[in-house]
């Protein structure tokens, strides 16, 4: 089985540009989570997407906004970037199979912001 | 709100040496607690898992246990290897309001091994 894909791999804006990055799930997986990697702040939980639905929410500001396809392809899209958006975006999908669900995470994209 | 603390690195070993990360965790009801490795440039790697109090996780001959009554999930491994560089996270998986899936995370404990 494919493992979880994100694209890009990298990627450079300037400050109030905005960003889409995506992100496949393993396939048959329908829960799709995304995650904010920085030195500062550590790993943070942005959302999650089950079965085109926002299931869970973080505590990101309105910029920071997501959707998922009917095929759980995974989109996230930040608005009016700034500095302190650089991190690395972790996508993890999940089988959704009861109450543990291991959660499988992609390479990430390294968004830098200048 | 659910929490996990780590201890700070880096921590550096001399290969085979013995290894202690420790975790300690708050939370409401029964969370399920991982193990995470990031190797430079990459994602998250599961390592391993314990679902329930005194399950004990086991993988590549890393080990940790869930106890409630400490609230911790300290991880070990008898003899580290130069390969087992990597950063090590602890982190505990809530249902989310939702009912879905939500991983809160330690900060990271970088390990570096050396020959």
């Amino acid at each position: 089985k494919a493992g979880v894909t994100q694209t890009p791999r990298y990627l450079i804006k300037t400050r109030g540009q905005q960003v889409t990055l995506s992100c496949s799930p393993i396939s048959g997986h329908r829960s799709v989570s995304w995650y904010q990697q920085t030195p500062g702040q550590g790993l943070q939980f942005l959302f999650e997407y089950f079965s085109e639905t926002q299931r869970n929410k973080g505590n990101f500001p309105g910029r920071f906004s997501g959707r998922q396809f009917s095929n759980s392809r995974s989109e996230m899209n930040v608005s009016t970037l700034e500095l302190g958006d650089s991190a690395l975006y972790l996508c993890a999908s999940s089988g959704d199979r009861g109450r543990y669900n291991e959660q499988f995470f992609g390479p990430g994209t390294r968004l830098t912001v200048l | 709100g659910n929490s996990v603390t780590q201890m700070e690195g880096p921590v550096t070993l001399s290969e085979e040496a013995f290894l202690t990360i420790n975790c300690t965790y708050t939370a409401t009801g029964y969370p399920s607690l991982f193990w995470y490795v990031q190797y430079p440039g990459e994602g998250l790697q599961l390592l391993l898992k314990a679902t329930k109090a005194d399950d004990k996780g086991s993988n590549k001959g890393f080990e940790a246990t869930y106890r409630k009554e400490t609230t911790s999930f300290h991880l070990e491994k008898g003899s580290v290897q130069v390969s087992d560089s990597a950063v090590y996270f602890c982190a505990l998986s809530d249902l989310g309001t939702g009912g879905g899936n939500k991983l809160t995370f330690g900060t990271g404990t970088q390990l570096k091994v050396e020959l």
